[in-house]
């Protein structure tokens, strides 16, 4: 089955840059999306296909991808930027994946 | 937009079965890639199955084969999911969440239900 791996905690100072990445043997032949999820609330599209932003995510967050790794860039990071962050793709069988999640500090 | 509404918390005796409901609003279901996905208590986001639009079948993790099941009623534009033979680590929120673009084969979620908790216990 195909995985995802994903750091599990990452810090930044505020308004600093931070990259969080995915790695997987699936992301080579498809994009990864990442989501955003605060306590208690459901996970939110942030960036998804080669690095596209959903209306109403700020320009901050941006996406990019080599090889069996994708990243999520946040440039400038904020204090409402804290939260978990979550990588998806899929694989060839059409089995669908979360990374394990990169818990987000904002310092 | 798109909006979805789940149905409410279920608590579950364990080897009973729960079904929850995903109310669509703003597309019909058929212009939709649905999936659903779990959050156990404190864990992370795991994918449980959801429709593969390159081959067009509705596929389902291999955790979960025997014991969910996804299905659509396309005249209310309601999705569902039941889990049979529960157990206590199937204690759980439950998020349908869908593609609404013309791209999903990659799996995006762009849309999100609320999540339904699903409690398993004696």
């Amino acid at each position: 089955s195909s995985e995802l791996t994903q750091d599990p905690a990452v810090s930044v100072a505020l308004g600093q840059t931070v990259r969080i990445t995915c790695q997987g043997d699936s992301l080579r032949s498809y994009y990864a999306s990442w989501y955003q999820q605060k306590p208690g609330q459901a996970p939110v599209l942030v960036i998804y296909g080669k690095n596209n932003r959903p209306s109403g995510i700020p320009d901050r967050f941006s996406g990019s991808s080599s090889g069996n790794t994708a990243s999520l860039t946040i440039t400038g990071a904020q204090a409402e930027d804290e939260a978990d962050y979550y990588c998806n793709s899929r694989d060839s069988s059409g089995k669908g994946v979360f990374g394990g999640g990169t818990k987000l500090t904002v310092l | 937009q798109v909006q979805l509404v789940q149905s409410g918390a279920e608590v579950k005796k364990p080897g009973a079965s729960v079904k929850v409901s995903c109310k669509v609003s703003g597309y019909t279901l058929t212009e939709l890639s649905m999936h659903w996905v779990r959050q156990a208590p404190g864990k992370g986001l795991e994918w449980m199955g959801g429709f593969d639009p390159e081959d067009g079948e509705t596929i389902y993790a291999q955790k979960f084969q025997g014991r969910v099941t996804m299905t659509e009623d396309t005249s209310t534009d309601t999705a569902y999911m039941e889990l049979s033979s529960l157990r206590s680590e199937d204690t759980a929120v439950y998020y349908c969440a869908t593609c609404s673009g013309g791209d999903c084969y990659s799996y995006y979620f762009d849309y999100w239900g609320q999540g339904t908790l699903v409690t398993v216990s004696s």
